[in-house]
């Protein structure tokens, strides 16, 4: 069974700090992994990644996967109150259906 | 707008109620989800359909039904309401990938929160 773990569970922090979020997982025939962010409805793409090592990173956001030890890492910086949110990370293996097995979140909240 | 559409928005069923929640999508994506999410649980998979006319159980399907009569519309049954399906709904949608596609995707609606009393 896919399994898809991630930490902390919340997060306060102030704005300006950087934060890391962590997602490490479990899955037969691994495709991708995929962050997404949930304001106050529903979750919206924020990046997609297939290989090792190559980080993505979009503004303030980044992100970049180890695929020989499972696991993957989201880093804002500079952290701004609009980045209060929680960040879900899931994992889509091969085959039909692209099903995706979703992580328990990160609630991340920026004071100001 | 293009996406995915999902009614009702908020629903407060009784004990034993039927109900049905709807999906529909306008991107032509073969694939379709039917998420729940409970605090500190992320998205859990009741159902998915690769396709038309096809549906598979997901994580958590117990309690559940699913139709997806059309490739647009993929829709999600409650027979008899239990409060241990109070939760957020989503559907999702995403297009089969191939090889030469990069991104996957998925596309979220808004979601349906549903009380049972």
């Amino acid at each position: 069974e896919d399994k898809v773990v991630q930490s902390p569970l919340s997060l306060v922090v102030h704005e300006g700090d950087t934060v890391t979020l962590n997602c490490s997982y479990e899955v037969t025939n691994f495709r991708s992994l995929l962050w997404y962010k949930q304001e106050k409805k529903a979750p919206t793409f924020l990046f997609m990644l297939t290989s090792s090592g190559i980080e993505k990173k979009s503004g303030r956001l980044s992100s970049i996967l180890d695929k020989k030890e499972l696991f993957s890492i989201l880093n804002i910086t500079a952290t701004q109150t609009g980045d209060s949110a929680i960040y879900l990370c899931a994992v889509e293996p091969q085959g039909a259906g692209n099903m995706l097995t979703f992580g328990g979140g990160t609630r991340l909240m920026v004071k100001p | 707008n293009a996406g995915v559409t999902q009614t009702p928005k908020f629903q407060v069923l009784k004990t034993g109620q039927s109900m049905t929640l709807q999906c529909a999508q306008d991107m032509n994506h073969n694939s379709m989800y039917w998420y729940r999410q409970d605090p500190g649980m992320g998205l859990r998979l009741i159902y998915y359909s690769a396709s038309e006319g096809t549906t598979d159980k997901g994580e958590v399907p117990n309690g559940y039904n699913v139709s997806r009569l059309n490739k647009r519309e993929f829709s999600l049954r409650l027979e008899s309401a239990a409060p241990s399906q109070t939760s957020v709904y989503f559907c999702a949608s995403l297009l089969d990938r191939g090889a030469q596609t990069k991104n996957t995707e998925a596309f979220f609606g808004q979601g349906t929160r549903l009380t049972v009393v």
